[in-house]
């Protein structure tokens, strides 16, 4: 079965400006994680779906959000661009559809540069 | 809070020197310990979940094993290819993974 996957591999925008980072969860999974991983940091974590809802949110501003789509598919929207905002954004699913275990299987990322 | 704490930060090893990596944490109601392997500019892989206290699991040269405040990998025989970052994460009641920093791990040849 396909993994996680996730685009764009890269973006590049402007402060200020809005970017939309998109995942597609491990085929027929339901959930989603969104993480940011900032150069020297760890893996912050910033969303988690399920079954098409907003399930938890880490302590990021509200300028950090999302959804998710009766595919499970998932896009992260960050408005009013920051420099610090500057990272690789990661996507993860659990390795079951329904997982007893919270292990988790990630995307390759999109790497976020603003300027 | 959750916490997990990674020790050391960067190691560098020869060839064929064998060491361990450390993970510590303060979770409550541990429901897993996870370790990745994680390539600069790439998606975590990961590698092994451990579960309770006395708990072992082995991969090739990896061994990860798991007390109850510390889990540690070992790398035994490395070679230049195990060269990455290795990740930490532990998950309790909350069921959202709290990472650690990362041992960035350099293997000479």
């Amino acid at each position: 079965e396909a993994g996680v996957t996730q685009s764009p591999t890269h973006l590049i925008k402007t402060r200020g400006q809005q970017a939309t980072l998109r995942c597609s969860p491990i085929s027929g999974h339901t959930s989603v994680y969104w993480y940011q991983q900032a150069l020297g940091l760890g893996l912050q974590f910033l969303l988690w779906y399920d079954e098409g809802e907003e399930r938890n949110r880490g302590n990021f501003p509200p300028r950090f959000s999302g959804r998710q789509f009766p595919n499970y598919s998932s896009e992260l929207n960050v408005n009013a661009l920051e420099l610090e905002d500057s990272a690789l954004y990661l996507c993860a699913s659990p390795p079951e559809r329904i997982s007893s275990t919270d292990t988790q299987y990630f995307g390759p990322g999109t790497r976020l540069t603003v300027l | 809070e959750d916490q997990v704490t990674q020790s050391p930060e960067a190691l560098r090893l020869q060839e064929g020197e064998s060491s361990s990596l450390n993970c510590s944490y303060t979770v409550s109601g541990l429901r897993g310990l996870f370790w990745y392997r994680q390539d600069p500019g790439k998606g975590p892989e990961f590698l092994f979940t451990l579960y309770s206290a006395g708990e072992e699991k082995e991969k090739e040269r990896l061994k990860a094993t798991l007390t109850k405040k510390e889990s540690f990998l070992h790398i035994t025989a490395p070679k230049p290819e195990d060269s990455a970052t290795y990740l930490c994460a532990a998950s309790g009641g909350s069921y959202i993974p709290t990472f650690g920093r990362g041992t960035s791990l350099i293997v000479h040849p």
